[in-house]
């Protein structure tokens, strides 16, 4: 299943770094989202685009900047992350909003050293 | 916000046996609840949800029920079978308007051959 892939799947950066993650939805959605998958914790989202328009950011850290220059693609640039933000970033898509099945791609695990 | 409480953390069953998890929401206005399940190192995927104007869904041997005055609703799962191992997260939301998904903290069912 290739809906939703993302790149890298593993990705070591120190804290001084700068990186991206990618996502790419090939299933004709129009809302975007990047959600924060932490051990013992709840899925956070963090950013929700819509129609390529940011709709939600869930008061996090400017470190985390998302770019959406299309309604098939979703990037997360990294800066000066901190060993706390390691964790699996989840990319998703749906059709519409609420109530509309969401699609989870495969994750990029991130390991903040 | 809408808040979403999951019971219990772990679980082990018996293999033939049956699994049930529940989960307890605070919004009275939230009217759709996905139950999404998460292999190891793999995506969540939306395994059944139901909508508030029926209160019981069945899929094979899944089945969720929703007690919408009691604020709850419960995943079923009958005859486990070891590939059932994974964790679950229930989720809610209301269907219109721009509210997103709010999930549950996930639960780790092992099923024991």
């Amino acid at each position: 299943e290739t809906g939703v892939t993302q790149t890298p799947r593993h990705l070591v950066m120190g804290m001084t770094n700068k990186k991206s993650l990618k996502c790419e939805q090939h299933l004709g959605h129009n809302a975007m989202y990047w959600y924060k998958q932490s051990a013992k914790k709840p899925l956070e989202l963090m950013f929700v685009y819509s129609l390529e328009e940011r709709v939600e950011n869930n008061s996090v850290p400017s470190r985390f900047s998302p770019e959406c220059p299309n309604s098939s693609h979703l990037f997360l640039h990294l800066h000066t992350l901190q060993p706390e933000d390691s964790a699996l970033y989840l990319c998703a898509s749906s059709q519409g909003g609420s109530g509309n099945t969401i699609y989870f791609g495969e994750g990029s695990w991130l390991t903040v050293v | 916000g809408e808040n979403v409480e999951q019971h219990p953390s772990t679980l082990s069953v018996q293999e033939g046996d049956s699994a049930v998890i529940k989960c307890t929401y605070s919004d009275s206005a939230s009217n759709y609840f996905p139950w999404y399940k998460q292999e190891l190192g793999k995506r969540p995927q939306l395994i059944i949800d139901i909508r508030s104007n029926v209160g019981e869904k069945k899929d094979q041997r899944i089945a969720v029920t929703l007690n919408k005055t009691a604020k709850h609703f419960s995943l079923h799962i009958t005859e486990t079978q070891p590939e059932d191992s994974a964790v679950y997260f229930c989720a809610a939301s209301k269907v219109f308007g721009n509210e997103k998904l709010t999930f549950g903290t996930g639960t780790r069912l092992t099923i024991i051959p």
